[in-house]
């Protein structure tokens, strides 16, 4: 099955700061890749997503690239903010429907220190 | 947009007593729900996939006796964690796909067991 590797497990950055998650995944077939948000107890949110036929997608200050002859996604936070301090995780599938399911991998903590 | 109903949002029980989590779809048809378990800063673990009129399919490890699942319309999946033990305590995420929409998750249920 798909196993999904992210890194770092903890990134603290100054405000204003950029910061940058990775993932890796093993699976040649998966073909979408979502960034969640998830705040403390509460449930994860989806900030971003991209589709292995684009290699860069950006949302304001949000941007993930995806390298699928390596492997990776990278999550890119530009101009970081106190309230982006949260738990990110990637996540890997075939495809975003058709019943098929995310392998996620292990969160990341983000920390935007004043 | 999409909205993932999810009760109750905190529980508490005791050991041996079984409870039950509700997941609903409110704006869609879910054709597939999938239930996860997250213990504290870990990631989403998939326990079960559930599709709409069919037994669910079981992630390895996870007991399918102790952990019942019923998703017996498009908008409605339940899971029943039976004689619950102080080690269920976590919290459990449902989410839920319909057509080739991006993952909607609902809003957690922390289980707490004595």
């Amino acid at each position: 099955g798909e196993n999904v590797e992210q890194h770092p497990s903890t990134l603290s950055v100054q405000e204003g700061d950029s910061a940058v998650i990775k993932c890796t995944y093993s699976d040649s077939a998966s073909n979408y890749f979502p960034w969640y948000k998830q705040e403390l107890g509460k449930r994860p949110q989806l900030i971003i997503d991209i589709r292995s036929n684009v290699g860069e997608k950006k949302d304001q200050r949000i941007a993930v690239t995806l390298n699928k002859t390596a492997k990776h996604f990278s999550l890119h936070i530009t101009e970081t903010q106190p309230e982006d301090s949260a738990v990110y995780f990637c996540a890997a599938s075939i495809s975003a429907g058709g019943g098929n399911k995310l392998t996620f991998g292990t969160g990341t903590q983000l920390k935007v220190e004043l | 947009g999409a909205v993932v109903s999810q009760h109750p949002s905190r529980v508490i029980c005791k050991s041996g007593t079984s409870v039950k989590i509700e997941c609903r779809s409110l704006d869609f048809q879910a054709t597939t729900m999938f239930w996860y378990r997250q213990f504290p800063k870990q990631s989403l673990m998939l326990m079960a996939t559930s599709n709409e009129g069919s037994k669910a399919t079981y992630e390895q490890g996870v007991e399918k006796d102790k952990f019942l699942i019923n998703h017996a319309s498009l908008t409605l999946s339940t899971l029943t964690v039976t004689s619950a033990h102080p080690e269920d305590s976590s919290f459990y995420i449902c989410s839920a796909l319909g057509g080739n929409s991006p993952l909607h998750f609902g809003n957690g249920t922390r289980l707490t067991v004595t």
